[in-house]
Parts: C-alpha cells; structure tokens; sequence
C-alpha cells in the first residue's frame, strides 16, 4: 500500500529564509506527486505536481519541489519565505486515474516569524 | 465563479442526531470527494463520485452515506452522529485526469462537532 510521510509537524522560519519541507514516500512504480498548501479557514489549493520527466518542478507562489526517486523524497522548497507563506502544507502520492487513489500526508505547518 | 460551495461552515450535533452536508460545484467536474480533516491524521477520503450516478466507498466511509443527487450536487449524510464523527469535512472536486488536469478544487469546509 502507498503512503506518505511529513516528518516535520511544525516548522518556523524567518521572514526571508529560505524553506525547505520534507516529504517521503513509499510506492511501488512511479508515483504521482503533489504538494498543496492550506491557509487557515480554507480548503487546499494546489501548489505543484510531479507525473514524469523533468525532477524539478516549479509551482504557484514561487515554490519548488525535487524528485528524488533515490531517495524516495519529494521536498518542497522556496528559497524566501513570506509572512504570507504561513499556511499548513500537505505532500500527497498517488496513482493515476483519480484522487480516489491519492494518499495525503499529515501535514507541516508553517509558522513565519518577522 | 463559486467553485466548491459546502454548506453549512459550522454545525453542532447530539450524538444520535442526523444531519446533511451539502456540496455544489460549478464548474461542470465529473468526479467529486468527500473528505474528513482531524489533527495529525491528514486528509482522509470518506467518499467519492467518479461520475453522476455512481458513488464509492473510500478509506473510512462507516458511519456515512452519499448522495450524487446530479452533476452538480453530491452530498454527505450522518444518519447518527458519534463523538468520534467530529472533524472538518471538506468537499472536492476534479476533472478526469489528463496531462494538466490533474487538480483538486476544494471546498471552504463545515467543521462539525458532535457532543
């Protein structure tokens, strides 16, 4: 069974930091990848995805993200954080065909402070 | 555009007590999602439409019932609240999956307690 872990449950960075939130992941063949970002009170939006080709990939806000089939790992970046960027983040693994086939992770928040 | 509107955002309930969730999109998706949020446990799909006119169970559907009334509508029934249905449930939505469509519209969300 495929699954997903964010081993950070919390995480806070200065305004201005760079970030990095790790995530790894267990399955089988080439999984598909996502990370999408929770503001409080909302629902998810996403930030980014990984199918194939080019191991990093660039999304929305400036965020970045890097396969590493290696390492089983697919850590979410961003060289700057803003105060903005506070959010909850969640790494999900998936097979093609459906969300009903993607795994979620825990979840990292985010803290930023000034 | 609205996207994914659930109603209600809060509801308190009795254990016992029944109640239904409503989700709408606007955006003329296929598949639509029913999901629970609780602390530490991430997202977890309770259940899914694939298209109108058939639901599936997903990863934790006892104590649930669905409903994709049409295209736009699919709603989530407690027949009797438990404790442990208290949680955040979002509704979601998706196109069929292509080479860019592979995106989850989300709902604002109903946080739900049950005494």
């Amino acid at each position: 069974a495929q699954s997903v872990t964010q081993p950070d449950i919390h995480i806070t960075v200065s305004e201005g930091a760079s970030l990095e939130l790790r995530c790894n992941y267990s399955y089988g063949a080439t999984p598909y990848l996502f990370w999408y970002v929770q503001s409080p009170g909302q629902g998810l939006q996403l930030l980014l995805k990984y199918f194939s080709g080019d191991t990093l990939v660039q999304g929305i806000k400036g965020f970045e993200a890097e396969f590493k089939r290696s390492q089983s790992s697919f850590n979410l970046r961003k060289p700057s954080v803003h105060w903005s960027d506070a959010a909850e983040y969640f790494c999900a693994v998936g097979a093609r065909g459906g969300y009903q086939k993607v795994t979620f992770g825990t979840g990292t928040k985010l803290q930023v402070i000034p | 555009n609205a996207g994914v509107t659930q109603t209600p955002k809060f509801q308190v309930l009795k254990t016992g007590q029944s109640m239904t969730l409503q989700c709408a999109q606007d955006m003329n998706h296929n598949s639509m999602y029913w999901y629970r949020q609780d602390p530490g446990m991430g997202l977890r799909l309770i259940y899914y439409s694939a298209s109108e006119g058939t639901t599936d169970k997903g990863e934790v559907p006892n104590g649930y019932n669905v409903s994709r009334l049409n295209k736009r509508e699919f709603s989530l029934r407690l027949e009797s609240a438990a404790p442990s249905q208290t949680s955040v449930y979002f509704c979601a939505s998706s196109e069929p999956w292509t080479a860019t469509n592979e995106k989850l519209f989300f709902g604002s969300g109903t946080q739900l307690s049950v005494l």
